[in-house]
C-alpha cells in the first residue's frame, strides 16, 4: 500500500519569505509523487511531478521539489511567498501499474501574511 | 467548452433519498475518478473507471454506486444517502495509460448535504 503524510495542516510565511510543506511517503514500489494546489471553491490543479527522471522537480507558479529516496521525502518549496500561493496544497503518490489512481494526503493550507 | 464539469455544484438532501451527481469531460481521456474530500482526510478516492463499462472501487465505497456506459461520463450515485455522505465531491479524469504518471483534471466540485 502506498500513503503520503503531510507534516503541518496549516502553515503561515511572511509574503517574500521562504515558503516549505513538508510531505513523507510510504511505498513498496518506486513511487511516483505529485503536488497540487487547491483554491478556494475550485477544483485541485497540478503544481509538479516526480516520475524518476530528475529528483529535483520544477513546477509552476516557481514552486519545486525534491525526491529524495533516503528520507522518503518530497517537500515542496518556494524561495520567495506571494499573497496568490495562499491555498491548500495536496502531496500525492502513485505507483507503476497503479491505474493511475492517486493517494492524496490531508493537505496543508498555506496562509501568506502580508 | 472543453474541459470536465460536475452537476450539480450544490445540493441539499434528505436522508434515505437519492442522489446522482453527474460527471462530464470532453476530452475522450480513459480514466475517470470519483474522489471526497473532507476535513481532516483530505481526498478520499471512492470509484474509478479505467474505461467505458470497468470501473472499480476506491478506498471508500460503500454507500455509493458507479456506472460510466460512455467515455465522457461517469455519475456517481447515492442510493440512499446517510448525514456521513455530506461532503464535496470531486470528479477528475486522466489521460494516462496505466502507469501511474498521469495528470489528474478536476471538476470543480459539487458540494452535497445530507440532512
Amino acid at each position: 500500500a502506498q500513503s503520503v503524510t503531510q507534516l503541518g495542516s496549516h502553515v503561515s510565511v511572511s509574503e517574500g519569505a521562504l515558503v516549505l510543506l513538508r510531505c513523507n511517503y510510504s511505498s513498496s514500489v518506486p513511487p511516483y509523487l505529485f503536488w497540487y494546489v487547491q483554491y478556494p471553491n475550485q477544483g485541485l490543479q497540478l503544481l509538479l511531478k516526480y516520475t524518476s527522471a530528475a529528483t529535483l522537480v520544477k513546477g509552476i507558479n516557481g514552486f519545486e521539489a525534491e525526491f529524495k529516496k533516503s528520507e522518503t521525502s518530497f517537500h515542496l518549496t518556494k524561495p520567495s511567498a506571494h499573497m496568490s500561493d495562499a491555498a491548500e496544497y495536496f502531496c500525492a503518490v502513485s505507483g507503476y501499474f497503479g491505474n493511475e489512481k492517486l493517494t492524496f494526503g490531508t493537505g496543508t493550507r498555506l496562509t501568506i501574511i502580508p | 467548452d472543453a474541459g470536465i464539469t460536475q452537476s450539480p455544484r450544490y445540493k441539499i438532501t434528505e436522508t434515505g433519498r437519492q442522489v446522482t451527481l453527474m460527471c462530464h469531460q470532453t476530452w475522450s481521456h480513459s480514466y475517470m475518478f470519483w474522489y471526497r474530500q473532507d476535513l481532516g482526510h483530505g481526498l478520499r478516492l471512492i470509484y474509478y473507471s479505467a474505461a467505458a463499462d470497468i470501473t472499480d472501487k476506491g478506498e471508500v465505497p460503500d454507500g455509493y454506486v458507479v456506472s460510466r456506459s460512455k467515455t465522457e461520463n461517469f455519475p456517481l450515485t447515492l442510493e440512499s444517502a446517510t448525514r456521513s455522505q455530506t461532503s464535496v465531491y470531486f470528479c477528475a479524469s486522466s489521460a494516462g495509460t496505466g502507469g501511474g504518471t498521469g495528470e489528474l483534471f478536476f471538476g470543480e466540485g459539487s458540494r452535497l448535504t445530507v440532512l
